[in-house]
This record gives C-alpha cells, sequence and structure tokens, in this order.
C-alpha cells in the first residue's frame, strides 16, 4: 500500500520559506508513469493545486503560485519536496501531498497533510 | 482558468434520501472531472474520475454523470457516514488543475 508523509516546519514568519518534504513508503518513486503532486487548503481559497512533478525533476506549477514554488525529487530517498518563498498569511493552511493512481492529476493516494502556519 | 462552481453550499438530508449535487464548470471540461470527498481532519478521498467511473472501494450508492461543462453526483440512499464536503475537480484544462468551493452535505 502506497503511503505518504509530509513534514517540516508547522510555522513560517512571513517573508520566508517555506520547506515541506513528502516521503513515500510502499512503492519506489520512481515507479511511476504518474506526476507527484503538492496540494494545499486555505481558509481564503480552499483546495489549491500547488504543483507537481515527475520522478525525472520534470515539474508544472500553477500560474498564481509559479514565481514562488520550487519542486525536487530525491530518489534515492524516496522523497519530494516543495519550496514556496515569500509567504505571507494567505499561505497558512494544510498542505498535502498526493499522487494518482488510475489517471494523471487526479489523485488517489494522500498524505495526512500538515497544518502550516505563517506568523510572525 | 477553469472555474468549477458548486451548488448547493449546503444540503442537510436524513438517513436513507438521495442526495443530487451540482458542479459547473466554466468551460467544456468534456469528461473530466472528479469527485472527493472530506471529513474533518481527514484529506480527500477520490470518489469518482472522469465523471462517472467510481473509484477502487467506492460504494455503489456513489455515482457521478454529466458531460462539457455540467456534472452531478449522487448519492442514492444517504448513510450517517456520509456526512462531508464533497468537492469536484477538472483535469481537462491545465495548468492549473482547479477544484469547486465544495458543498456540505449535513445528514439529519
Amino acid at each position: 500500500q502506497l503511503l505518504l508523509q509530509e513534514s517540516g516546519p508547522g510555522l513560517v514568519r512571513p517573508s520566508e520559506t517555506l520547506s515541506l518534504t513528502c516521503t513515500v513508503s510502499g512503492a519506489s518513486i520512481s515507479s511511476t508513469t504518474y506526476h507527484w503532486g503538492w496540494i494545499r487548503q486555505t481558509p481564503g481559497k480552499g483546495l489549491e493545486w500547488i504543483g507537481s512533478i515527475y520522478f525525472t525533476g520534470g515539474t508544472y506549477d500553477s500560474p498564481s503560485l509559479k514565481s514562488r514554488v520550487t519542486m525536487s525529487v530525491d530518489t534515492s530517498k524516496n522523497q519530494f519536496s516543495l519550496l514556496l518563498s515569500s509567504v505571507t498569511a494567505a499561505d497558512t493552511g494544510v498542505y498535502y501531498c498526493a499522487r494518482p493512481n488510475v489517471v494523471e492529476w487526479v489523485f488517489d493516494f494522500w498524505g495526512r497533510g500538515i497544518q502550516v502556519t505563517v506568523s510572525s | 482558468e477553469v472555474v468549477l462552481t458548486q451548488s448547493p453550499a449546503t444540503l442537510s438530508l436524513s438517513p436513507g434520501e438521495r442526495a443530487t449535487l451540482s458542479c459547473r464548470a466554466s468551460q467544456n471540461v468534456y469528461t473530466f472531472l472528479a469527485w472527493y470527498q472530506q471529513k474533518p481532519g481527514q484529506a480527500p478521498r477520490l470518489l469518482i474520475y472522469d465523471a462517472s467511473n467510481r473509484a477502487t472501494g467506492i460504494p455503489a450508492r456513489f455515482s457521478g454523470s454529466g458531460s462539457g461543462t455540467d456534472f452531478t453526483l449522487t448519492i442514492s440512499s444517504l448513510e450517517p457516514e456520509d456526512s462531508a464536503v464533497y468537492y469536484c475537480q477538472q483535469r481537462k484544462s491545465w495548468p492549473p488543475i482547479t477544484f469547486g468551493q465544495g458543498t456540505r452535505l449535513e445528514i439529519k
């Protein structure tokens, strides 16, 4: 069974960079033809797709966040990561990593989510 | 960007009743629409993909229909555990993948 777990700081100061990692267990991060995704849920915008990354490092980003998002993958650790720069209170919310299993861009497997608060 | 508008915002029904949830897309997404269920404190759970295909392990009382810009999620006979927020999501026009704002279903 594929399991995903988000990790990272729960509190980030305004203007700093949010850094999250998703650890994959139950399968190799390289074993899929699908993209690994980051999705967040904020009070202001609800569910919002941040971006997705392939195990080779190719990425797709949301246009509204593109200038602030960096994603990477570490196949040796079976992990992929998200950096979101210049955060504000509007970035406060629950961040999920997820992956499709049947069709691309539809997410069957989700992590439990991690609450991130942007505050000084 | 495709905007998904869900209605109603809240639905309150009794066990055994039929629930009908709507999702309208701002442009044609063909049948590239999915539905998720989210309970408090949990990640979304995939119910339906490509408008009418049930995901693995989803009970038959959940069904989806529609194409183009108008879609429906139907729960044929409500159970108490169906109380949740339901979201639609399109994958036709990306980036970005977009979600609706959700319909809250309350079971009386």
